[in-house]
């Protein structure tokens, strides 16, 4: 069975400091994908990222930047100098990739961002 | 980019009643749709996976009978929450495949259903 734990709830910061979101995963599949998505108030999920189980690489996107590490199941996202209109609850997400692609996708519980002026 | 219209993005019922939610893949065919509710300060749980021209598939625990869902076209799917309960209410969004953008998966909007 797949499992997504994000054990922050609740992150505050200051504007234009760093924040990093945990996202710690368990799948017994060699082979996945791992997702984090953005959910403003508004409700909407925006996608922010897809990473392949084989890659490692970590990828820097803007003021975004994400932290593969496979041989701790771990993918954090580091969002630099935040801003106010970071204020969101984030979602990492695993799902299996079974032929043609991946299929169900497992969600976090969310981390809820909270960024002051 | 690609949109995926959920709609309504509210719905108030009274209970007894039954309410549809349509989930349209507005610039791309999407043969496989899923659905998710989300409780409030809750992760999303997939409900059900919605295949375009076949019969749903559901996740353990979710009634069928409950909550019809049709993909009766590759740029539709609609769940129907049927004989609506407060129980029922939650906020429910619908994600849309698209094979040709590496299988990114598109979110909808999101519709709160608030059932009295």
């Amino acid at each position: 069975a797949q499992k997504v734990t994000q054990a922050q709830t609740e992150i505050s910061v200051v504007e234009k400091e760093d924040v990093t979101l945990d996202c710690v995963y368990e799948t017994r599949d060699t082979t996945y994908y791992l997702f984090w998505y953005k959910q403003p108030p508004s409700g909407e999920l925006v996608f922010l990222i897809r990473r392949n189980s084989f890659d490692e690489q970590n990828e820097i996107s803007g003021r975004y930047s994400w932290n593969f590490q496979k041989s701790t199941s771990s993918f954090n996202f580091t969002i630099t100098a935040s801003q106010v209109v970071d204020s969101a609850v984030y979602f990492c997400a695993l799902s299996e990739a079974g032929s043609g692609g991946y299929q169900k996708v497992t969600f976090g519980t969310g981390t809820k961002l909270q960024v002051i002026p | 980019g690609a949109v995926v219209s959920q709609h309504p993005s509210r719905v108030i019922c009274k209970s007894g009643t039954s309410v549809k939610i349509e989930c349209r893949s507005l610039d791309f065919q999407a043969t496989t749709m899923f659905w998710y509710r989300q409780f409030p300060k809750k992760s999303l749980m997939l409900m059900a996976t919605s295949n375009e021209g076949s019969k749903a598939t559901y996740e353990q625990g979710v009634e069928k009978d409950k909550f019809l869902i049709n993909h009766a076209s590759l740029t539709l799917s609609t769940l129907t929450v049927t004989s609506a309960h407060p129980e029922d209410s939650s906020f429910y969004i619908c994600s849309a495949r698209w094979v040709a953008t590496n299988e990114k998966l598109f979110f909808g909007s999101g519709t709160q259903l608030s059932v009295l």
